[in-house]
């Protein structure tokens, strides 16, 4: 299976800030990678797919990136909206596999 | 509209099968593919399945020996079914409409269903 080993696990950052979350790929995934942003109580947004194609409706500080078998999640400055958890999930091969996740909180 | 609701019983005692219900419309479970996700409360995302529009299914290698996803196409219902529950099962368990290439990208979340295993 491939393991997807995502950093931090939280954070805490102030408005404005640049923000990146990490994932790290065991195997190549090629970009086949999803982002998503789940908040309290609700189920995930997807934010970016096919590791760095921007979803519908999402807004233009956030953005994905990839290095090698590296992942990357940018916020370009941080807005108090953007408080909540992230997670990577890769959709190369099955079973599919998320990272453990990184929650996000205002400092 | 594309929707998904699970449905189910909300605690389970340990050692028992959970079975859960997903149905689906706005789109053919003949034709696509449906996913089951769970989250332990407090925790992350863990993908559990898929069954493919030709009945198919893929899981996770942890919970493969416990878990099964079946469908009744005609019903527009997808099952999923677990047996030897432990407390760690508790979770929020999801089922999930997702379709992607390199340029586009759709899903639907069903709201959730909570299940606790206790005694």
């Amino acid at each position: 299976d491939i393991q997807m080993t995502q950093s931090p696990s939280s954070m805490s950052a102030s408005l404005g800030d640049r923000v990146t979350i990490t994932c790290q790929a065991s195997q190549d995934i090629g970009n086949n990678l999803i982002w998503f942003q789940q908040k309290p109580g609700k189920s995930p947004r997807p934010m970016i797919y096919y590791a760095t194609n921007l979803a519908n409706g999402v807004p233009s500080r956030f953005s994905g990136s990839r290095s090698g078998s590296d992942y990357s999640l940018t916020i370009s400055s941080l807005e108090s909206e953007d408080m909540a958890d992230y997670h990577c999930l890769q959709y190369k091969q099955y079973p599919y596999t998320f990272g453990a996740g990184t929650k996000l909180e205002l400092k | 509209q594309v929707q998904l609701k699970e449905s189910g019983p909300g605690l389970v005692q340990p050692s028992e099968t959970l079975s859960l219900t997903c149905t689906v419309s706005g789109f053919s479970l003949g034709s696509n593919s449906v996913h089951w996700v769970r989250q332990p409360p407090g925790k992350g995302l863990e993908w559990m399945g898929i069954i493919r529009s030709g009945g198919s299914t893929d899981y996770n290698s942890a919970l493969k020996s416990r878990l099964s996803i079946t469908r009744d196409t005609s019903k527009s219902q997808l099952f999923l079914k677990m047996n030897s529950l432990q407390t760690e099962d508790t979770a929020i368990y999801y089922c999930l409409f997702l379709f992607t290439t390199d340029s586009y990208y759709v899903d639907f979340w069903g709201q959730g269903v909570m299940v606790t295993v206790s005694s």
